[in-house]
């Protein structure tokens, strides 16, 4: 079943601007993970955060965790146009399972 | 990094055959893989658990007779899709769980398959 929900669904924004996805959730989590997918394609792990962190950055990737709300954001920043693609928040408990969210469509233009 | 590998990639079959979808943990051994499908610009909804040597875990509203999942080695889920119809048209993903290292256990996704049912 779906916990995840991301927003905005779809965001569409210049090159080298910032982008934010939040995603919010209901049961309680081990870790939250943030994946990219381009259309069509597999999907690319970027960055996992664990219940016990508030807040992570990997490259021009920074997540932030609020368990307290059950959110999560990712920030992309100055982003580029080949950061085009689809971004979705999973969740995973104590039995390994990722349960995804319904994503954010990203596109940046030139 | 560890590799997990899918095929086909893609596959187009006629409606009431069967299709197998293969996924492979190409560097380490995966003694639980995870099935899930995705449609057009959906998310991806998880199918079913596959353990090695013992039944597949199928989540609520799975067909566990139409997707028949088996876990035969530490290396190998295979997905069957029996009697296809045009709706289990899809990308169906699987995923392999590393145990190996005790510090993080991660998660790695196959490329996925597209299944084109005619």
């Amino acid at each position: 079943s779906q916990q995840g929900e991301e927003d905005p669904q779809a965001l569409s924004i210049q090159e080298g601007e910032n982008a934010t996805m939040n995603c919010s959730y209901k049961t309680s989590i081990n870790n939250l993970q943030w994946y990219r997918q381009n259309s069509g394609r597999g999907l690319v792990h970027l960055i996992l955060i664990r219940s016990n962190e508030r807040e992570k950055h990997s490259g021009r990737l920074r997540v932030t965790l609020d368990t307290s709300k059950k959110s999560s954001s990712l920030l992309i920043t100055a982003s580029r146009a080949a950061d085009t693609a689809s971004y979705f928040c999973a969740t995973q408990g104590s039995n390994y399972k990722l349960t995804f969210g319904k994503g954010t469509l990203l596109t940046v233009n030139p | 990094g560890a590799v997990v590998s899918q095929h086909p990639s893609w596959v187009i079959c006629k409606s009431g055959t069967s299709v197998k979808i293969e996924c492979r943990s190409l560097d380490f051994q995966a003694t639980t893989m995870f099935w899930y499908r995705q449609f057009p610009k959906q998310s991806l909804m998880l199918m079913a658990t596959s353990n090695e040597g013992s039944k597949a875990t199928y989540e609520q509203g799975v067909e566990k007779d139409k997707f028949l999942i088996n876990h035969a080695s530490l290396t190998l889920s295979t997905l069957t899709v029996t009697s296809a119809h045009p709706e289990d048209s899809s990308f169906y993903i699987c995923s392999a769980l590393n145990t190996g290292n005790w510090a993080e256990n991660t998660i790695y996704f196959g490329e996925g398959s597209w299944l084109t049912v005619v």
